[in-house]
């Protein structure tokens, strides 16, 4: 069974700083890896997915992750912080060795980004 | 069309009412989603959906039961709800058995 982990549960950047929210995972078989962004109040959107190729994947909104197979990993980068990317983000894994779509999320990061 | 639409946005219900929750797509997507999330923590899968058959079910009370009446439309009625269901309810669906899922904006239930 797959799994994932978040480490921090919030983490805090000066606008236009780095931003470096950690994801590690534990599949069977090689997983298929997102990160969806939560702004309050609303649904989750697709910031970026892994599944074959290349494993540094750029995403939305300037965020970029790359998968390391040797630390099992996914973490996700952005250069430089603005204040619009103040949110919840979560790292999910699904198996794709399975009959179904079935995502594993994890518990989840809140970015705080000051001014 | 992009987007996967939910209504209502909130609803407030009693314990004894019966309502129902509605989700839509035309991204000719053939597999959709409901989950169940709680105040500060990640989704819960509830049902998963692949072309229009019940696919998935984790082990979620029979007060809560999907419908999907066609491949565009996903619906959760509820009935005999408790206080501890209240949370916001987010429909997915997902063009494929591998692919990313697209979130509907939710539904933001209270059982009073």
């Amino acid at each position: 069974a797959q799994s994932v982990t978040q480490l921090g549960s919030h983490v805090s950047v000066s606008e236009g700083a780095l931003v470096l929210l950690r994801c590690n995972y534990s599949s069977s078989v090689p997983p298929y890896l997102f990160w969806y962004v939560q702004y309050p109040n609303q649904g989750l959107q697709l910031l970026l997915k892994y599944t074959t190729g290349a494993t540094l994947v750029k995403g939305i909104n300037g965020f970029e992750a790359e998968f390391k197979k040797s630390e099992t990993s996914f973490h996700l980068t952005k250069p430089s912080a603005h204040m619009s990317d103040a949110a919840e983000y979560f790292c999910a894994v699904s198996d794709p060795s399975g009959g179904y779509q079935k995502v594993t999320f994890g518990t989840g990061t809140k970015l705080q980004v000051i001014p | 069309d992009t987007e996967v639409t939910q209504t209502p946005k909130h609803l407030v219900m009693g314990m004894t009412n019966k309502k129902s929750l509605k989700c839509e797509q035309h991204m000719g997507h053939r597999a959709m989603y409901w989950y169940k999330q709680k105040a500060k923590k990640p989704p819960e899968l509830m049902f998963v959906y692949s072309y229009e058959k019940l696919s998935i079910n984790e082990s979620v009370p029979s007060r809560f039961s999907p419908e999907c009446p066609n491949s565009s439309l996903l619906n959760l009625h509820l009935h005999a709800l408790q206080p501890e269901d209240s949370a916001l309810y987010l429909c997915a669906s997902s063009p494929g058995k591998t692919s990313e899922q697209y979130f509907g904006p939710g539904t933001r239930l209270t059982v009073t």
